[in-house]
């Protein structure tokens, strides 16, 4: 595996229900975040770790909980989603702490929250 | 109020037709200017990162640029496997410091037709 790779790619999921998302990096950065991208709207920054240190919640409603074990791993636990929270999330990451901090996303999690 | 505008919202291009997206930035310190492609159902790719006024990056048939307000990513002799959207970001700070938020524009969904 090459890259930052993300499982599922696809999710369907009552309101009722809890899931977890799942990313993970190969490229030894130590940055990871979380985006939300919805149709007509720029991606929003969810969250974002940092040496698995949580160092920004963008007022991410509490449905949404991360979970950071390492540097190479990201989760993003869901329950009690609204119809609203469809859409796609993307994870990224990148090495800070130098000049070139670039993010690299992963393909991305459709989500369908019926 | 954006602090990221991209325009157009839409271009339609002929194969061999060259033009150019902008993306105009209210940032009060920019650490860097980043742009990315992204095709439909996937996760955005990394293409260029502008750090200083009049800074130019070049790959294949894209060019970017950088003044103090705007970056421009200009594609000469587009074909049609560049249709995709592009996406223009910013980040704040100053080198060294811990932010390392992107604020992304809505892109422009280019299309190039044979």
């Amino acid at each position: 595996e090459t890259g930052v790779t993300q499982t599922p790619r696809h999710l369907v999921m009552g309101m009722t229900n809890k899931k977890s998302l799942k990313c993970e990096q190969h490229l030894g950065h130590n940055a990871m975040y979380w985006y939300k991208q919805s149709a007509k709207k720029p991606l929003e920054l969810m969250f974002v770790y940092n040496f698995k240190e949580q160092t920004e919640n963008n007022s991410v409603p509490s449905r949404f909980s991360p979970e950071c074990p390492n540097s190479s791993h990201l989760f993003l636990h869901l329950h009690t989603l609204q119809p609203e929270d469809s859409a796609l999330y993307l994870c990224a990451s990148s090495l800070t702490g130098t000049r070139n901090n670039e993010q690299f996303f992963g393909p991305g999690t459709r989500l369908t929250v019926l | 109020e954006d602090q990221v505008t991209q325009s157009p919202e839409a271009l339609r291009l002929q194969e061999g037709e060259s033009s150019s997206l902008n993306c105009s930035y209210t940032v009060s310190g920019l650490r860097g200017l980043f742009w990315y492609r992204q095709d439909p159902g996937k996760g955005p790719e990394f293409l260029f990162t502008l750090y200083s006024a009049g800074e130019e990056k070049e790959k294949e048939r894209l060019k970017a640029t950088l003044t103090k307000k705007e970056s421009f990513l200009h594609i000469t002799a587009p074909k049609p496997e560049d249709s995709a959207t592009y996406l223009c970001a910013v980040q704040e700070g100053a080198s060294g410091g811990s932010n390392y938020k992107l604020t992304f524009g809505k892109g422009t969904l280019l299309t190039v037709n044979p």
